[in-house]
């Protein structure tokens, strides 16, 4: 089955700067990729994600990456602010078998101001 | 639209003793999912439901059921609490036409001890 690995699993980076999540995948037939953000105390929220005939999506300050070749996807986060301090997930999934979703082990990421 | 709620928010149990938690969406999703949350260890899936009536097991199953009676209601029953059940619980739900989006609730925190 898919295995997601997330890298680092702890990220502080000074408020302005850049921030960079890593994940790998396993199944070369996983085929989605969405990245979750998890404030304290809520449940996870959607936040960008992106499919594998795509190589890059950007949504303002965020923005997430493919390699299909080398089964790694990557979130960045441009011009940090403290509310983007907070747990962020990837995952992957299959669209042709719909539901489940295989999450990495989650980075938590501190903006510091 | 309150979205998906879960009740209760914190609960501690003896070993041995059973509960059901509670998961309800007002979204008229069909699918839903059950999830456990342990510290570095990303969000894995123990139970979902394409649709009233229709149960399937995720990765972590055992020693929890699961039932869907109704569209918005999807309790998760714990049998025989085990210290090893200790963890955030999440309900999902999502649209049908697109299961891979999907919506979280705040979560249940459980211990058992």
């Amino acid at each position: 089955g898919e295995n997601v690995e997330q890298h680092p699993s702890t990220l502080s980076v000074q408020e302005g700067d850049s921030a960079v999540i890593k994940c790998t995948y396993s199944d070369s037939a996983s085929n989605y990729f969405p990245w979750y953000k998890q404030e304290l105390g809520k449940g996870p929220q959607l936040i960008i994600d992106i499919r594998s005939n795509v190589g890059e999506k950007k949504d303002q300050r965020i923005a997430v990456t493919l390699n299909k070749t080398a089964k790694h996807f990557s979130l960045h986060i441009t011009e940090t602010q403290p509310e983007d301090s907070a747990v962020y997930f990837c995952a992957a999934s299959n669209l042709e078998y719909g539901n489940k979703l295989v999450f990495g082990a989650g980075t938590i990421l501190r903006v510091k101001s | 639209n309150a979205g998906v709620t879960q009740t209760p928010k914190f609960r501690i149990l003896k070993i041995g003793q059973s509960m059901t938690l509670q998961c309800t969406q007002d979204m008229n999703h069909n699918y839903m999912y059950w999830y456990r949350q342990d510290p570095g260890m990303g969000l894995k899936l123990i139970y979902y439901s394409v649709g009233a009536g229709i149960t399937d097991k995720g990765e972590v199953p055992n020693g929890y059921n699961v039932s869907r009676s109704t569209t918005e209601d999807f309790p998760l029953r714990l049998e025989l609490a085990a210290p090893s059940q200790t963890s955030v619980y999440f309900c999902a739900s999502s649209y049908s036409s697109r299961p891979y989006e999907q919506y979280f609730g705040p979560g249940t925190r459980l211990t058992v001890t």
